[in-house]
């Protein structure tokens, strides 16, 4: 079964820095793009940015642009997503998803999604 | 930037047909995505490159795409039906799309 599995839910505090991850299984890891995409409280979908695991090749949307990091190790099928300094604005659902290129096709699959929750 | 508009909201009665539009600037020379998002869960692809279903979705669910409007039509819906429905492009200008989502409810 091809799947996308995402970490666990996390708490933080302003300021302190977050890595969540994505391990695809069921598939060729270093086939596919993979994708970031966040849902804040109540609204919409917005895309992140997006990694092809096979050489680390990265795009970010501009609105994200400096604000989040992505990366990838492909010997352990597994995409992340990190913030050095976190905010409260970052609190949402963050739910990565399988691409099949980098400007054609649609996100097939997805993860359970991770929900982060930045209070003080 | 690359804009979609959906409309916030659709309702519709069981069994009947329900439209819900995606509006974009020459939006017919794009490919066209949707999603469903169910509360609580995960979106799920139902309708990729305009009209094609993805193994396992209904042939309730069908798309098109012309001009400045795609269209997700939902036939014989049913009270599973009711979610978002997010609409989505790959722009050369805005990279990847979301439209602002439509919310489907069932009579």
């Amino acid at each position: 079964e091809v799947q996308l599995v995402q970490s666990g839910a996390e708490v933080k505090k302003p300021g302190e820095s977050l890595k969540i991850s994505c391990k695809g299984s069921g598939y060729s890891f270093t086939s596919y793009w993979i994708g970031w995409v966040r849902q804040m409280p109540g609204k919409g979908l917005e895309w992140m940015g997006i990694i092809y695991p096979g050489d680390s090749d990265t795009r970010y949307s501009p609105s994200f642009q400096g604000q989040v990091t992505i990366s990838a190790d492909k010997s352990i099928s597994t995409a992340y997503l990190q913030w050095s300094s976190l905010k409260a604005s970052d609190t949402a659902m963050y739910y990565c998803a399988r691409l099949p290129g980098e400007r054609v096709g649609a996100f097939d699959i997805w993860g359970q999604g991770t929900m982060v929750t930045v209070s003080s | 930037s690359y804009v979609l508009t959906q409309p916030p909201s659709v309702s519709v009665a069981p069994g009947q047909t329900a439209r819900i539009t995606c509006g974009g600037n020459n939006i017919g020379s794009k490919s066209v995505h949707w999603y469903q998002q169910k509360p609580g869960q995960a979106p799920v692809l139902v309708v990729y490159d305009d009209s094609d279903r993805p193994s396992g979705i209904p042939e309730r669910f069908s798309g098109s795409n012309s001009g400045n409007t795609a269209t997700l039509t939902i036939s014989r819906v049913e009270a599973g039906d009711e979610a978002d429905y997010y609409c989505q492009v790959w722009d050369s200008s805005s990279d990847r799309v979301f439209g602002g989502g439509t919310k489907l409810t069932v009579l």
